[in-house]
């Protein structure tokens, strides 16, 4: 069973404007959030993260926002690059340990 | 800089091997993870180690073990490799404390044949 879901596959933009990729939970136990970006034979790395006592956390071009009460998370890139370019999935975790991931959206940044 | 590698980019293995997956970390983290990387299922949990000799089920283990003899390394073992078994394997490992990111390896795309 899925518990943390990201339903759109795939998500085009023009350079320069606004990404907003989704992801919503189903756990309501879930205390920690991430963001991971995946270049094509790549691992994933670490964008950004939140912890549930947040409702909003910034890193230069990217935001997470958390809205508890919906089980909903997104990250917010402003302005879009080329080089973001890339496969984002989300993340769960509580107890500390394990992580429960997204299926992942495919973002093309379009110069 | 965390460094994870993986023993192998790619691998090509035949229907029946045991088959060894290595993974190195430099940063003395406690913990560490294998994934396999799916289209449409994302990443998917099948062991961790939160400490030497220490491992816990994920949430696909079948066909699958793993060992931590040290703590810098972890291995995956496909006791006898089949074609569903094919898929991206990501290593990652952490520290046991906040922050609670991941560090990756690069991969290892396996084919069983």
């Amino acid at each position: 069973d899925q518990q943390v879901k990201q339903n759109s596959p795939s998500l085009s933009v023009q350079e320069g404007r606004i990404s907003i990729l989704n992801c919503d939970y189903t756990n309501s136990m879930f205390d920690y959030f991430l963001w991971y970006k995946k270049y094509p034979a790549e691992g994933p790395t670490f964008l950004i993260s939140i912890s549930s006592i947040k409702d909003k956390n910034e890193d230069g071009r990217f935001t997470v926002f958390l809205n508890k009460s919906a089980k909903h998370l997104s990250l917010h890139i402003v302005p879009s690059q080329p080089g973001d370019s890339a496969v984002y999935f989300c993340a769960a975790i509580y107890t500390g340990n394990q992580f429960y991931f997204g299926t992942g959206t495919s973002l093309t940044v379009i110069p | 800089d965390v460094k994870v590698t993986q023993s192998s980019r790619y691998l090509v293995k035949r229907t029946g091997e045991k088959v060894f997956l290595e993974c190195v970390q430099d940063m003395d983290h406690e913990n560490m993870f294998w994934y396999r990387q799916d289209p449409g299922l994302g990443l998917r949990l099948i062991y961790f180690s939160y400490d030497v000799k220490m491992k816990e089920k994920g949430d696909i283990p079948e066909g699958y073990s793993v060992s931590r003899e040290k703590k810098e390394r972890f291995s995956l073992i496909l006791e006898s490799a089949s074609t569903n078994q094919t898929s991206m394997y990501l290593c990652a490992s952490r520290t046991g404390v906040d922050p609670y990111e991941q560090y990756f390896g690069p991969g290892t795309r396996l084919t069983v044949t």
